[in-house]
């Protein structure tokens, strides 16, 4: 069936550092959703990606979606303690044109 | 804004007994999901809902049943708890289309 895998699964970085979490789907998809969820929290809906190539920012926080609607990014520039916590993409696609989460990849920033 | 409220925040019961996990959401969405979170596996579902009455399976059905019989509740039932569904539950309403996904806090549930 499909599968939505992120690398890294972890990443420590330190305050001020950029990060980037990376998302692939096994099949193309028709659009695409970033979450977050803090230490003890749950996800929350952070943006959506439906064009080909498209690139959304959110002050520090940049989302693409790839030209061939198969993989997605979200880049973090000067990374702040706040930003802790754990990323995941969401995709819809495939026959039942279902959301799949990503595995998720935990951001530690180190002050 | 939505909320989705899910009935206890932490819970523990013993091998072999029945366990409801109650979700209500506030906002007439049709569509209503339960996944359980587990270190490095992400968000798996369970079941979903996107009608009264209505259910469907999600990836991982086994060992659960669920219920809507009003469109604000779904119900997640373990029918004869295992130590293997020891885990974060999660549960999500969203409404109609490519709408987001709201979720409540979660229950983490401990089966010994």
């Amino acid at each position: 069936g499909q599968q939505v895998m992120q690398i890294p699964q972890y990443q420590h970085v330190q305050e001020g550092e950029d990060f980037t979490t990376y998302c692939n789907s096994s099949t193309t998809l028709s659009n695409i959703q970033w979450y977050k969820q803090r230490p003890g929290g749950h996800p929350v809906f952070l943006i959506q990606l439906v064009k080909s190539g498209e690139v959304k920012k959110q002050k520090r926080l940049t989302f693409q979606f790839g030209e061939a609607k198969k993989n997605s990014s979200l880049h973090i520039t000067a990374t702040q303690t706040t930003d802790v916590g754990t990323y995941f993409c969401a995709g819809r696609g495939g026959a039942t044109n279902k959301l799949i989460f990503g595995t998720g990849t935990l951001l530690a920033v180190q002050p | 804004d939505v909320k989705v409220t899910q009935s206890s925040r932490y819970l523990v019961k013993r091998t072999g007994e029945k366990v409801f996990l109650e979700c209500v959401q506030d906002m007439d969405h049709e569509n209503m999901f339960w996944y359980r979170q587990d270190p490095g596996l992400g968000l798996r579902l369970i079941y979903f809902s996107y009608d009264v009455k209505m259910k469907e399976k999600g990836d991982i059905p086994e060992g659960y049943s669920v219920s809507r019989e009003k469109k604000e509740r779904f119900s997640l039932i373990l029918e004869s708890a295992s130590t293997n569904q020891t885990s974060m539950y999660l549960c999500a309403s969203q409404g109609t289309g490519n709408q987001p996904q709201h979720f409540g806090d979660g229950t983490r549930l401990s089966i010994l």
